[in-house]
Parts: C-alpha cells; structure tokens; sequence
C-alpha cells in the first residue's frame, strides 16, 4: 500500500528565508508525486506534480521540488518565503492507472516578519 | 470554469437528523472524490467516482454513510443518522483522465457541526 510522511507538523520560517519541506513516500513502483496548498477554510490547491522525467518540478507561486527515488524522498523547496505563503502543505502519492491519491498529514507553515 | 462548487459551506445540525452535503465538479472531469478532514484523522478518502460509478467505498467509515453520483455534473453525500463524532470538513474534489490527470480540484469544503 502506498504511503505517505510528513515528518513536520509545524515550521516557521522568516520572511525572505528559504525553505524545504519534508516528504518521504512508500510505493512499491514509479510513484506519482503531488504537492498540495491549503490556507484557511479553503480546499486544497495543487503546487505541482511528478510524474516522469526530469526529477526537478516546477510549480506555481515560485515552488519546486525534487524528487530523489534512492531516498523516497519528494522535498518541497521555496527559495524567499513570503508573509501571503503562510498555509498548510500537503505531500501525496497516487500510482500510474489509478486515481486514488494518498495523502500525508501536512505541515503547517508559520511566517514571521 | 466555476471550480469545484460545494454547498453548504456551512452546516450546523442536531445530532440524529439526515445531513446532505453538495458537490458539482468541473466539467468534463470523470473522477469525483469525497473526502473527510478532521485534526485527529487528517484528509480521508470516503468514496470516488469514475464516471459516475463508485469505484472505492472502502474509506465510508459506516452504514450511516452513502454517497450518489446521478449524473457527471452532480454528487450527493449523506449522513443519516449524524452524529456529534461526524463533525469535520467535507471536500469533494474531481479530476480527468484526459492530458491534464491526476491533478484534482478540491471546492471549498462543508464545514459540518453536528450538536
């Protein structure tokens, strides 16, 4: 069964710092990797996808991840956080042919001035 | 395109009374997923659709639980009888199998408070 964690519950980070956020998956094959926004009371908005190719993925508002297979690893990177990027981030994994996603439990986002 | 529109936003009820919660996904997507958030349990599938057929039910946590798909442009998930432990956000979100697969659309949510 495929799997996802997310070893950080909480990060803060100042504004205009860098920031990495965790994720480490379980998935027997090629997993399909998603990264996911969530501010308050509002669904969930998709960062960006990996499916095959190039490992670096690029997505919207400025974010990036990697993914690395020899560390089931699929970090989420922001060069200079801003105060607006203060959210909930969620890692997912689904598997090629099938729709169902798995989700991780998220880590919530704290940016200081 | 409107997004995912989920209705109501907001839903307060009694508990032991029947609870409907809306969800119209984008157009022209095949897959339709419900989904349970709550502190303790994070984002839990419920049930997906593939063509308005229920594919997985195995995440419908009871009987109390049942989920319709009529038709592509409409979805139902009720509740009946609630219960106080029922009290959660409730996202539907869609997707394609066409070129743009495997990135779902969530609504905004119903936020359900069963007293």
């Amino acid at each position: 069964a495929q799997s996802v964690t997310q070893p950080d519950i909480h990060i803060t980070v100042s504004e205009g710092a860098s920031l990495e956020l965790r994720c480490n998956y379980s998935y027997g094959a090629t997993p399909y990797l998603f990264w996911y926004v969530q501010s308050p009371g509002q669904g969930l908005q998709l960062l960006l996808k990996y499916f095959s190719g190039d490992t670096l993925v690029q997505g919207i508002k400025g974010f990036e991840a990697e993914f690395k297979r020899s560390q089931s690893s699929f970090n989420l990177r922001k060069p200079s956080v801003h105060w607006s990027d203060a959210a909930e981030y969620f890692c997912a994994v689904g598997s090629g042919g099938y729709q169902k996603v798995t989700f991780g439990t998220g880590t919530k986002l704290q940016v200081i001035p | 395109d409107a997004g995912v529109i989920q209705s109501p936003r907001h839903e307060v009820t009694e508990m032991g009374q029947e609870v409907t919660l809306r969800c119209k996904p984008i157009s022209g997507h095949d897959y339709l997923f419900w989904y349970r958030q709550t502190m303790m349990r994070g984002l839990e599938l419920l049930i997906y659709f593939n063509n308005n057929v229920p594919i997985d039910d195995s995440g419908m946590p009871e009987d109390r639980f049942s989920a319709k798909m009529p038709n592509a442009s409409f979805s139902t998930l009720k509740i009946q009888p609630s219960e106080p432990r029922d009290s959660a956000v409730y996202f539907c979100a869609s997707s394609t199998s066409g070129r743009q697969r495997y990135g779902y659309t969530f609504g905004s949510g119903t936020r359900l408070t069963v007293v």
